[in-house]
């Protein structure tokens, strides 16, 4: 079946600093797949998405590039703020499928 | 932003007591979702309604019922709560199966 692994956290940085959250993913065919965020006591925003091997999503200054070969969708910023800190969730919905496979998720923390 | 109302928003409840949880859009979305997010677990689905009154089990489906009698409202019913469905539930929409999933502000409930 399909599934999603992201590395724990939480994931600690000042501001201003690279951020880099790991997300591979296992499925069959061609799924899509997206990054979710959650700030505290709110529901999930999309953040980005990728249909298709190659793709890169983008939004807000994070990015993530649809990786076939290496399985992955691995998010991405170059400089983050404070009001970054969040809970991130990547996700894949399998080719043909209407449901979403999430991994764990994974807490930032940004301090000043 | 869509629009998705949860209510209530925060439950308290006893064991062995039903529980009903609304989701209301007014997106006209064919599809609704209910997921359970868990710490350590991320997000995982528990039915889904692609349609007035039809309806498919998720991952975690045992111990709910749902229905969907109008478009615009999904029901998730525990029928007797039990301490491990302690969680905070989210619904979600979209207008098509391959669509983005839109999220509402959670329900959190409490069973004692």
């Amino acid at each position: 079946g399909n599934s999603v692994t992201q590395m724990e956290g939480p994931v600690t940085l000042s501001e201003e600093a690279f951020l880099t959250i790991n997300c591979t993913y296992t499925a069959t065919g061609y799924p899509s797949l997206f990054w979710y965020v959650q700030y505290p006591g709110e529901g999930l925003q999309l953040l980005l998405k990728a249909t298709k091997a190659d793709d890169k999503g983008s939004n807000k200054g994070f990015e993530a590039t649809y990786r076939k070969e290496t399985t992955s969708f691995h998010l991405e910023k170059g400089s983050v703020q404070v009001s970054d800190s969040a809970v991130y969730f990547c996700a894949l919905r399998g080719s043909g499928y209407s449901t979403l496979t999430f991994g764990k998720g994974t807490m930032l923390l940004v301090s000043p | 932003d869509a629009g998705i109302t949860q209510s209530p928003r925060h439950k308290v409840t006893e064991t062995g007591t039903p529980v009903t949880l609304r989701c209301h859009q007014t997106e006209n979305h064919r599809y609704m979702y209910w997921y359970r997010q868990d710490p350590g677990h991320g997000l995982r689905l528990i039915h889904y309604s692609y349609g007035v009154k039809d309806t498919d089990k998720g991952e975690v489906s045992d111990g709910y019922s749902v229905s969907r009698s109008k478009t615009e409202d999904f029901l998730l019913t525990l029928e007797s709560a039990t301490s491990s469905q302690t969680s905070v539930y989210f619904c979600a929409i979209s207008e098509r199966g391959e669509d983005t999933q839109y999220f509402g502000p959670g329900t959190r409930l409490t069973v004692l």
